[in-house]
């Protein structure tokens, strides 16, 4: 079965930790993906990556590293820098930016994990 | 300030009766709008999706309208049963915006008695 793996399904960090959270996709997707969701808001993307050994920003990158080493793996580190962590993270995936019929793009999500500070 | 928006946080409707959840966006280079279904603890998975030369996309008991004059999208559910109790979330971008960098309204939450 193709999908998008998150783990783990929940987290605890104390101060001062760095902690990374994994996502593992199987669909062969170029394009993936961080947010992160807030109670009662809308999702926030942290970082991005359209193809291996790079990643981009995206509006909320501060406190938070990633890297692409391999094309299905997309790992979030939530470093100590972040003083507000404690939230749902989401991984996606879609395919490639550059695909000339974009209007059939769209996102496949993980389970997500949820993040709190001890 | 937010481009997309879902300005009903939460609706209740009975079982079999239409669900309507509106979303209002006011960036006019959006052309590509997709709605996204949530239940607790999981992800959002795609709904349904219209681009801009639309103004009426079906699938099933699901229909969107969108209407560019007034920058307004609708979620049609008909009828509504209790599994479709779940966060819809609006999504906008333009046509050459990739997927993920879609912005996202804050989500309604809908439940469906029986």
């Amino acid at each position: 079965d193709g999908g998008i793996t998150q783990s783990p399904k929940y987290l605890f960090r104390k101060e001062g930790q760095n902690v990374t959270l994994s996502c593992e996709q199987n669909l062969n997707h170029d394009a993936m993906y961080w947010y992160r969701q807030d109670p009662g808001q809308g999702l926030r993307l942290i970082y991005y990556s359209q193809i291996v050994n790079d990643f981009q920003k995206g509006d909320i990158a501060e406190g938070y590293s990633v890297s692409r080493e391999k094309k299905e793996s997309f790992p979030l580190t939530v470093t100590s820098a972040q003083k507000n962590p404690t939230a749902f993270y989401l991984c996606a995936s879609s395919t490639r930016e550059w695909t000339p019929f974009r209007s059939n793009e769209k996102l496949f999500f993980g389970s997500g994990t949820q993040l709190s500070v001890l | 300030d937010q481009q997309v928006k879902q300005n009903s946080p939460s609706l209740s409707v009975q079982e079999g009766r239409i669900s309507i959840l509106n979303c209002d966006y006011t960036n006019s280079m959006f052309d590509y709008f997709l709605w996204y279904k949530k239940y607790p603890a999981e992800g959002p998975t795609f709904l349904i999706s219209i681009s801009s030369i639309k103004d009426k996309n079906e699938d099933g008991r699901f229909t969107v309208f969108l209407n560019k004059s007034a920058k307004h999208l609708s979620l049609h559910i008909v009828p509504s049963q209790p599994g479709d109790s779940a966060v819809y979330f609006c999504a906008a971008r333009g046509y050459n915006t990739n997927a993920g960098k879609s912005t996202f309204g804050d989500g309604t939450t809908l439940t469906v008695k029986p």
